[in-house]
């Protein structure tokens, strides 16, 4: 299967602070890629869907201005949480795919912990 | 968006088969059945989908009832590392979307 890599796959930073995080697609070109969001013990939550080239369309209660996207190419999404607080601590993980298409290959995941 | 019910976990010995059902009643003509698990602190992994005929792979086995409204997905040899939760989605071809339910927590006995 394709192979998708999230960089970095943990950080702790400090409340008020901005974190971006990468997601590539390595060995493919993903016209879509998303961003899920997962609290312990709980299943994923999609927050955002970003297709290259275009503004991503963000899910109901996910804050636009907090959680910048970015996708800049076919091989790379980027995750920007701007001033993050503690609540923001979660497991971020990314998946790409190709539009219509239902496979979708994940990242292992970025853990954040903002302290 | 049709939803999947699948029990929440299930307990399996190790080298013993497993089956993972998953009910989907208000399932479209076009809905695909997607499988996917996801190993403890990672992203999820793809295992397998289907329409309507059964589907084979190298991972598991997808059994797909006549009527589309519940399926199972078999693992022939259940091992240690199979041990994951395992979420059944339903995925139209109009949509991109991926949307996860609880999902089912196998637990792989030694």
């Amino acid at each position: 299967g394709a192979v998708v890599s999230q960089h970095p796959s943990w950080v702790i930073c400090k409340s008020g602070t901005s974190v971006k995080i990468e997601c590539r697609s390595l060995d493919f070109q993903a016209t879509t890629m998303f961003w899920y969001r997962q609290f312990p013990k709980q299943s994923l939550m999609l927050m955002a869907t970003s297709n290259e080239g275009s503004k991503a369309t963000y899910e109901q209660g996910v804050e636009k201005d907090k959680f910048l996207i970015n996708h800049a190419s076919l091989t790379l999404s980027t995750l920007t949480v701007t001033s993050a607080h503690p609540e923001d601590s979660s497991f971020y993980i990314c998946s790409a795919g190709t539009r219509g298409r239902g496979e979708q290959y994940f990242g292992p995941g970025t853990r954040l912990t903002v302290t | 968006d049709a939803k999947t019910t699948q029990p929440n976990s299930m307990e399996s010995n190790e080298e013993e088969p497993v089956h993972l059902p998953c009910n989907h009643s208000t399932i479209s003509g076009t809905d695909y059945i997607h499988w996917y698990r996801q190993l403890p602190s990672q992203g999820p992994e793809y295992v397998i989908h289907g329409l309507t005929s059964n589907v084979n792979n190298r991972m598991a086995s997808l059994a797909i009832a006549e009527d589309r409204k519940s399926s199972t997905l078999i693992l022939h040899r259940a091992t240690l590392r199979d041990a994951a939760v395992y979420y059944c989605i339903l995925f139209g071809n109009a949509g991109n979307m991926l949307t996860f339910g609880g999902g089912t927590r196998l637990m792989v006995k030694p």
